[in-house]
C-alpha cells in the first residue's frame, strides 16, 4: 500500500471555526490531491499540488485554501466551516501527470460541521 | 469538457451472479479511464486502467474494455463474491490533464 496518512480521521467543529487537514505521503510523489465525496456527486477536486509551493484549484475549490511546504505534506485548510463543508476528505498521490497518472488514495477525513 | 456517467445503483446480486457496471465518458484529447473500488471505511483503490482504444484491463477477476467508437468503459465479472460488496467508480484522466474526474459511483451488494 502506498504510504498516504490523512489526520485527524474524525473530526467534528463548529460553523465558523477554522479547520485544517493533513495528508503525509511517504512516496515523494510529485502530485498530491484534495477531494471530497458526498453522496451523489461522487468525488470532486478541490485543489491539488505539482511541486511544492505550487498549486492549482479544482472543480469545488470555493471556502477552500492548501499549502505545501515540503514535499510530503499537503495541508487543506477551511477558512471559516460551513455546514455545506461537511462532507468526507480524501487525499490522493500520483507520481506523472497525463496518461500515466495512477492516484493513491489515503483512508479518509470525516468532517462534520454543525 | 471532461466527465465519467456510470450507472446508477444500488445493485444486489446474488453470489456467482454476472456483473456489468456501465460507464461511458466525455473527453476531449485521449483519456486514459480507470476503474477504482472502495470498500466501506477506507480510501478508493485501483482496480484496473486501459489507457488506449481496445486496451482491456482486468483485475481480480474484473474485466473492462476501452471502447472508443461507444466512448465506454463497462465493467464485467462472470461470478461475483459476497467480498465485491463495495462502491465502484470509474474515472477519467486526459493525456494532457493533471485532473482526475469520477462517476459518482454505484454500489453494488453481493447476497449469499
Amino acid at each position: 500500500d502506498a504510504g498516504i496518512t490523512q489526520s485527524p480521521r474524525h473530526k467534528v467543529t463548529e460553523t465558523g471555526t477554522p479547520v485544517t487537514l493533513r495528508c503525509h505521503q511517504t512516496e515523494n510523489h510529485r502530485y498530491m490531491y484534495w477531494y471530497r465525496q458526498d453522496p451523489g456527486h461522487g468525488l470532486r477536486l478541490i485543489h491539488y499540488s505539482y511541486g511544492v509551493k505550487d498549486t492549482d484549484k479544482g472543480e469545488v475549490s470555493d471556502g477552500y485554501s492548501v499549502s505545501r511546504s515540503k514535499t510530503e505534506d499537503f495541508l487543506l485548510t477551511l477558512e471559516s466551516a460551513t455546514s455545506s463543508q461537511t462532507s468526507v476528505y480524501f487525499c490522493a498521490i500520483s507520481e506523472y501527470s497525463g496518461s500515466y497518472n495512477e492516484q493513491f488514495f489515503g483512508p479518509g477525513t470525516r468532517l462534520t460541521v454543525l | 469538457g471532461d466527465s465519467v456517467t456510470q450507472m446508477e445503483g444500488p445493485v444486489t446480486l446474488s453470489e456467482e451472479a454476472f456483473l456489468t457496471i456501465n460507464c461511458t465518458y466525455t473527453a476531449t484529447g485521449y483519456p486514459s479511464l480507470f476503474w477504482y473500488v472502495q470498500y466501506p471505511g477506507e480510501g478508493l483503490q485501483l482496480l484496473l486502467k486501459a489507457t488506449k482504444a481496445d486496451d482491456k484491463g482486468s483485475n481480480k477477476g474484473f474485466e473492462a474494455t476501452y471502447r472508443k467508437e461507444t466512448t465506454s468503459f463497462h465493467l464485467e465479472k462472470g461470478s461475483v463474491q459476497v467480498s465485491d460488496s463495495a462502491v465502484y467508480f470509474c474515472a477519467l484522466i486526459t493525456n494532457t490533464g493533471n485532473q482526475f474526474y469520477f462517476g459518482t459511483g454505484t454500489s453494488l451488494t453481493v447476497i449469499p
